[in-house]
């Protein structure tokens, strides 16, 4: 059956520009979290969904950080003013459950470089 | 600070089995401990979870000790296609904290 997809799944931006990354969960997939993951680090939390309510959004690094999921499905994250700290992979995952119940499904991420 | 502890890396020849261990001293009652491996330009992959007993899957085995501070992932004939980051995290409410992990090379 079809995974978790992510789109773009590369991105260039410059320095000040806005971006606006989506992810397309599993179907039926209540939960929805969101990711960062530097380069030769493991991914870190940034913010979590049950259906279209963001239960925790305590690990996005600034206001310049905002994710949405308004239908229960679909999410977008959007990073306003980028800068180079926030050149990473952000990488989108779902799951039936929250609360670690079970098992958490990852998309291949998107790669933002900001120059 | 990184919930959980792992040795940054190890190897295992093929056709072996693997031992890869973690300790995660400050977990809770409730929390899960969940098993998932990355290999390079992709997304971490789910690999096993557990909350007190030992569990068995198609893919490893955890074992849990019953103070539930350490844990092992068990390949039980390791492949190469096993060769991957391998991250130990513990679940607390909704956040999944996964460390660095441990590289894992297999051998030939």
């Amino acid at each position: 059956g079809a995974g978790v997809s992510q789109s773009p799944r590369y991105k260039v931006a410059k320095r000040g520009q806005d971006v606006a990354l989506r992810c397309d969960p599993i179907s039926g997939h209540v939960s929805l979290f969101w990711y960062q993951q530097a380069l030769g680090q493991g991914p870190e939390f940034l913010t979590y969904f049950q259906n279209e309510a963001q239960l925790d959004k305590s690990g996005l690094p600034s206001d310049r950080f905002f994710a949405e999921r308004p239908e229960g499905s679909v999410s977008t994250l959007k990073i306003q003013r980028t800068q180079q700290e926030d050149s990473a992979v952000y990488l989108c995952a779902s799951s039936l459950a929250g609360q670690g119940l079970s098992a958490q499904y990852f998309g291949p991420g998107t790669r933002l470089l900001v120059l | 600070d990184a919930k959980t502890t792992q040795p940054n890396s190890m190897e295992s020849n093929e056709e072996e089995p693997v031992h890869l261990p973690c300790n995660h001293s400050t977990i809770s009652g409730t929390d899960y401990i969940h098993w998932y491996r990355q290999l390079p330009s992709q997304g971490p992959e789910y690999v096993i979870h557990g909350l007190t007993s030992n569990v068995n899957n198609r893919m490893a085995s955890l074992a849990i000790a019953e103070d539930r501070k350490s844990s092992t992932l068990i390949l039980h004939r390791a492949t190469l296609r096993d060769a991957a980051v391998y991250y130990c995290i513990e679940v607390t409410g909704n956040q999944f904290y996964f460390g660095t992990g441990t590289s894992l090379t297999v051998i030939p």
